[in-house]
């Protein structure tokens, strides 16, 4: 079956360093994307990984390594408009392409 | 361009009736999704459509129906609304580009309670 795994809640501080883990077991494994969603707000994309290794984004980055079924999220120089929740989700060729989505992961900011 | 819309934003129904959520896009897109998203838990797909006048089920299609006549419209339907149906439903939609790699916009949502 599929399965993915997230922290349920992290807490960092404002202009500090954070990364947060994805963990996914599947037998299709077609890509993995990172979404960011505000409390009662639409999620919207950040990162798309197919290929092993680091993607970098400005203060986002993520990395994947498909032999481990893990994925990271890393958010530099926090801001506390970071405060939201981090949605990990594979493309599964097994489920007609369809995204699997984690829990996501709650990250508070505190000053 | 608005993107994906979603129609309405709240809605209170009570149990055993039934309401058609709207949703558009104005991106031209092929693919489109309705998902689910409970409290703790990940978004569920109920239903997705890869053109006009393709429908698929997604993992948890008991108890809504969609149909797609257009690309720009995707509604969906709840016909005896029950209190397991409560939830915040999300339209999505995405190009379908040559790898795959296109991610999915997401309308605001419609909080939905069943009473």
């Amino acid at each position: 079956g599929q399965n993915i795994d997230q922290p349920t809640e992290m807490t960092a501080t404002e202009g500090a360093i954070v990364q947060i883990n994805c963990t996914y077991q599947t037998s299709g494994f077609n890509g993995l994307f990172w979404y960011q969603q505000h409390a009662g707000e639409a999620p919207t994309f950040l990162s798309y990984n197919v290929l092993d290794g680091l993607e970098e984004k400005g203060r986002f980055s993520s990395f994947l390594s498909r032999s481990k079924g893990y994925s990271y999220l890393l958010l530099k120089e926090l801001q506390m408009k970071d405060s939201a929740s981090y949605l990990c989700a594979v493309r599964d060729r097994n489920s007609n392409y369809q995204l699997i989505w984690g829990a996501g992961t709650k990250l508070i900011i505190k000053p | 361009n608005a993107g994906v819309t979603q129609t309405p934003k709240f809605r209170i129904l009570k149990i055993g009736q039934s309401m058609t959520l709207q949703c558009t896009q104005d991106m031209n897109h092929n693919y489109m999704y309705w998902y689910r998203q409970d409290p703790g838990m990940g978004l569920k797909l109920i239903y997705y459509s890869v053109g006009a006048g393709i429908t698929d089920k997604g993992e948890v299609p008991n108890g809504y129906n969609v149909s797609r006549s257009t690309t720009e419209d995707f509604p969906l339907r709840l016909e005896l609304a029950a209190p397991s149906q409560t939830s915040v439903y999300f339209c999505a939609s995405r190009d379908q580009g040559a790898v795959g790699n296109q991610p999915q916009h997401f309308g605001d949502g419609t909080r939905l309670s069943i009473l």
